[in-house]
This record gives structure tokens, C-alpha cells and sequence, in this order.
């Protein structure tokens, strides 16, 4: 089945800098890649999603990338602010197949 | 609109007991899921219900582990002879299309405990 790999484990910034958290895939076939947001003691939120037949979307500080031959996928975070602190996990799913399997999980901490 | 919800939020049981734990979607959404997070870890897929049918139980850990969803609505979770190695969280999500690529809604989790 699919396999989900992500890292860092755990990412520290300073506000106002970039977060970059990478992402690797293992199942060619999967077509869709959320990434969600999970603050302590909370429910994970969808803060952004891309599918297959783009390589790029953008909503306002917050990038995805997605690159299919090398199966992997980034979440990117700029000017960072204490609020993005929260874990992020990516997920990736295949059409026939609608369970997300997800990733470890970034512990990421914004230092005021 | 309401959200996912679930119950109860907290359980805490005795090795060996059954527990049910209760998921509510978002009012039409045909596709609901569970997945269970382990202290500090990733999102594990158990079950997928399309309707009342579950095309995908493949995460189930063992037959232990049985879920059921009755009108298209709610789904119930059930773990029978609780072990340690239960202790979770368990979260339920909800989809409202047939495409695999739908927004999955997450409800609060049901924190397990087995003692």
C-alpha cells in the first residue's frame, strides 16, 4: 500500500521567516494530496490541497508543490507568525482508494 | 452548519471491556472514515463507509475491531477485549461527494484510554 513519508519531525523559526516541510510518496497511482493543520488538543483542519494535474497552488502565505516523477510534495509557509505554530501532517489518497494515508506529522514552532 | 461530532470525548476502560464509540457526519455527506493517533504520531486509516456499505476496512487491526453505519448517517466503532495497545485517539471524518479527492471533515476525537 501507500507510504507516506515526511520531515522534518519538528521545525523552528523565527516569525517572519519561511517553513518549508517536505514530503514523500511511495504509490505512483495516488491523484491527491492534502496537507492538514492540527493545533494541541484540536481537530485537524485542511489548510491546503493539490491534485495531480498541477505542479503548483498558492493561498496567500501558504504554497504547495508537487513534483510526480520524483513523488514528492512540499508545503510551504511564509512570514511566518506565532499562530502557524501547530502540527502539519500531509496525506496523500488515490481515487479508488478514498482512505488518506498520512504522513508523521511537523511539530512547528514559531519563535515570537 | 453543525460539524463532525463524536462521543463520548473521553473513555476510559478496563482491559478486557468492550467499547463503542459514536461518530455523527456532516448532515449529507455520503463518505465516512476513522482513523485512530497514537500519542505524538500520524493519522492511521481504519475504515471507509460509502453510504451504509464499507468498500475499505483493510486498516482495521484486528478482528477485535468491527464498524458499523446504519441510515447513511451515524457509524458506530466498536473494540471488542479492550488491550493496552488501544489507547488513542479516535477520529471520524466525513466527505460529501463519490470523487476521492473531497475535503475530509474531521470530527473532536474520542480519547481512549484502557487501563
Amino acid at each position: 500500500g501507500e507510504n507516506v513519508e515526511q520531515h522534518p519531525s519538528t521545525l523552528s523559526v523565527q516569525e517572519g521567516d519561511s517553513a518549508v516541510i517536505k514530503c514523500t510518496y511511495s504509490d505512483s497511482a495516488s491523484n491527491y494530496f492534502p496537507w492538514y493543520k492540527q493545533e494541541l488538543g484540536k481537530r485537524p483542519q485542511l489548510i491546503i490541497d493539490i491534485r495531480s494535474n498541477v505542479g503548483e497552488k498558492k493561498d496567500q502565505r501558504i504554497a504547495v508543490t508537487l513534483n510526480k516523477t520524483a513523488k514528492h510534495f512540499s508545503l510551504h509557509i511564509t512570514e511566518t507568525q506565532p499562530e502557524d505554530s501547530a502540527v502539519y501532517f500531509c496525506a496523500a489518497s488515490k481515487g479508488g482508494r478514498r482512505a488518506l494515508t498520512f504522513g508523521s506529522g511537523t511539530r512547528l514552532q514559531v519563535q515570537p | 452548519g453543525a460539524g463532525v461530532s463524536q462521543s463520548p470525548s473521553n473513555k476510559v476502560t478496563e482491559k478486557g471491556k468492550d467499547v463503542e464509540l459514536r461518530c455523527d457526519p456532516i448532515s449529507g455527506h455520503t463518505a465516512l472514515y476513522w482513523y485512530r493517533q497514537s500519542l505524538g504520531q500520524g493519522l492511521e486509516f481504519l475504515i471507509y463507509f460509502q453510504g451504509n456499505s464499507a468498500p475499505d476496512k483493510s486498516g482495521l487491526p484486528s478482528d477485535r475491531f468491527s464498524a458499523e453505519r446504519t441510515g447513511g448517517s451515524v457509524s458506530t466503532l466498536t473494540i471488542q477485549r479492550t488491550q493496552q495497545e488501544d489507547s488513542a485517539v479516535y477520529l471520524c471524518a466525513s466527505s460529501d461527494g463519490l470523487a476521492g479527492d473531497n475535503e475530509q471533515f474531521f470530527g473532536p476525537g474520542t480519547r481512549l484510554t484502557v487501563l
